[in-house]
């Protein structure tokens, strides 16, 4: 059980490059997320989804694209980066709608800091 | 929308001494559920302690226990006994009980003195 991957774990791009980072989870998770992590604004929603083939904005989702066609995979596209979009990016996954005392925690993957320069 | 706020960017302690970190939120929600990450410098997200809101008694994990207020929206970390391992930047979050979405604080940063 690898919980959540993410890939790479460092990226550097030049501004207008497109790249994607992926993430995994082999857990079964319902809920999928993507998070970025800038100093002092702790970690800020840019994408989610509730399940296969279905995606939503979160509260940061300009300049970037997800989709969701597995259960297990949900990659962040960034598709001509910009310098704003130097960060940590966190991938987190998690069941959906559970009964009492269930878990429901988010789990997260490792990170991957991304530099546009 | 919800927000979650933590007022202490920073936060230290002497070893073996008891610590408090601050967390309030607001909603309008009456079922929700409320948490305290841990991120040492290895960047990892750690799950520390969870809060249903529906459950009067406080959460308690060994050393961590939190203090949930929930008319006043406030669910404060203690940690007893601190260890050099707990240094590290802790976040609260919030989710609703029906979404799946997490709201985080800005982040606390505590460091452990020996």
């Amino acid at each position: 059980n690898a919980g959540v991957t993410q890939t790479p774990k460092f990226q550097v791009l030049k501004t207008g490059q497109s790249m994607t980072l992926q993430c995994a989870q082999d857990m079964n998770h319902e809920y999928m997320s993507w998070y970025r992590q800038d100093p002092g604004m702790g970690l800020r929603l840019i994408h989610y989804s509730v399940g296969a083939g279905i995606t939503d904005q979160g509260e940061v989702p300009n300049g970037y694209n997800v989709s969701r066609s597995t259960t297990e995979d949900f990659p962040l596209r960034l598709l001509s980066a910009a310098p704003s979009q130097t960060s940590v990016y966190f991938c987190a996954s998690s069941y959906g709608r559970r009964p009492r005392g269930s878990s429901y925690e988010q789990y997260f993957g490792p990170g991957t800091r991304l530099t546009v320069t | 929308a919800q927000t979650v706020t933590q007022s202490q960017p920073e936060m230290s302690v002497q070893e073996a001494e008891t610590v408090t970190l601050s967390c309030t939120y607001d909603t309008s929600e009456s079922d929700y559920y409320l948490f305290w990450y841990k991120q040492p410098p290895s960047r990892q997200m750690i799950l520390v302690i969870r809060q249903e809101a529906y459950k009067q008694q406080n959460a308690t994990e060994n050393r961590f226990s939190v203090n949930f207020q929930k008319a006043a929206k406030s669910f404060s970390l203690k940690i007893s006994d601190s260890q050099l391992g707990d240094a590290a930047m802790y976040f609260c979050a919030y989710r609703s009980f029906t979404g799946s979405r997490l709201t985080f604080g800005e982040g606390t940063q505590l460091t452990v003195n020996p």
